[in-house]
């Protein structure tokens, strides 16, 4: 079974300083993993995915990302917090074959920028 | 730009009462899958829908549950007899054949039963 865990469910930071949120996974099989955005009453947009290709992977917003396989890691990383980023941030992995599709999420971190 | 619709955004039904959820994913989509979101805790899977039948269901989505396409556009969520424990956020999602992709989801539907 597959699974992450996202460490700090809440993460506060100032504007403009480095924001970083920890995701580890756990599968038995390469897994596909994604970082997904909630702000609030919307509903989830993707933010970035890891499929396979580059282990640093860029998404939307200025966020990027590194897969590293040694420490079973996703951290999503911004180099420069703005306040538009305060939001709920989820992670999630999945298998890699066809026919399972499902997401497993964390449990999110909720993300407060400070002006 | 493409994107996920749910029907109605807010839902209140009484206790054993039956409730359809409405979903119009993405249109060249293939996959479809409904996740909840009990408030405060994390998003779960449910069920997911391939070529008119369930491919994949979580423990959660038992016969109090059912799925349906019934043309070809809408996917909707039916709960037959409501508990209060239905109460939550319940989000609709698509996605493309190829295995590589992103689900995208919609705003969610939130349900609240009394």
């Amino acid at each position: 079974a597959q699974s992450v865990t996202q460490l700090g469910s809440h993460v506060s930071v100032s504007e403009g300083a480095l924001v970083l949120l920890r995701c580890n996974y756990s599968s038995s099989v390469p897994p596909y993993l994604f970082w997904y955005v909630q702000y609030p009453n919307q509903g989830l947009q993707l933010l970035l995915k890891y499929t396979s290709a580059a282990t640093l992977v860029k998404g939307i917003n200025g966020f990027e990302a590194e897969f590293k396989k040694s420490e079973t890691s996703f951290h999503l990383t911004k180099p420069s917090a703005h306040m538009s980023d305060a939001a709920e941030y989820f992670c999630a992995v999945r298998g890699t074959s066809g026919s399972a599709r499902q997401l497993t999420f964390g449990s999110g971190t909720q993300l407060t920028v400070l002006p | 730009e493409p994107e996920v619709t749910q029907t109605p955004s807010h839902q209140v039904t009484q206790m054993g009462q039956e409730v359809i959820l409405r979903c119009v994913p993405i249109s060249n989509h293939l996959y479809f899958y409904w996740y909840r979101q009990i408030l405060g805790q994390k998003v779960e899977f449910l069920v997911s829908f391939y070529n008119n039948e369930i491919s994949e269901k979580s423990e959660i989505f038992d016969d109090q549950f059912s799925v349906e396409r019934p043309d070809g556009s809408n996917f909707t969520l039916k709960i037959r007899s409501t508990k209060l424990e239905d109460s939550a956020m319940y989000f609709c999602a698509s996605s493309e054949r190829d295995s590589n992709t992103e689900a995208f989801f919609g705003q969610g539907t939130r349900l609240t039963v009394v």
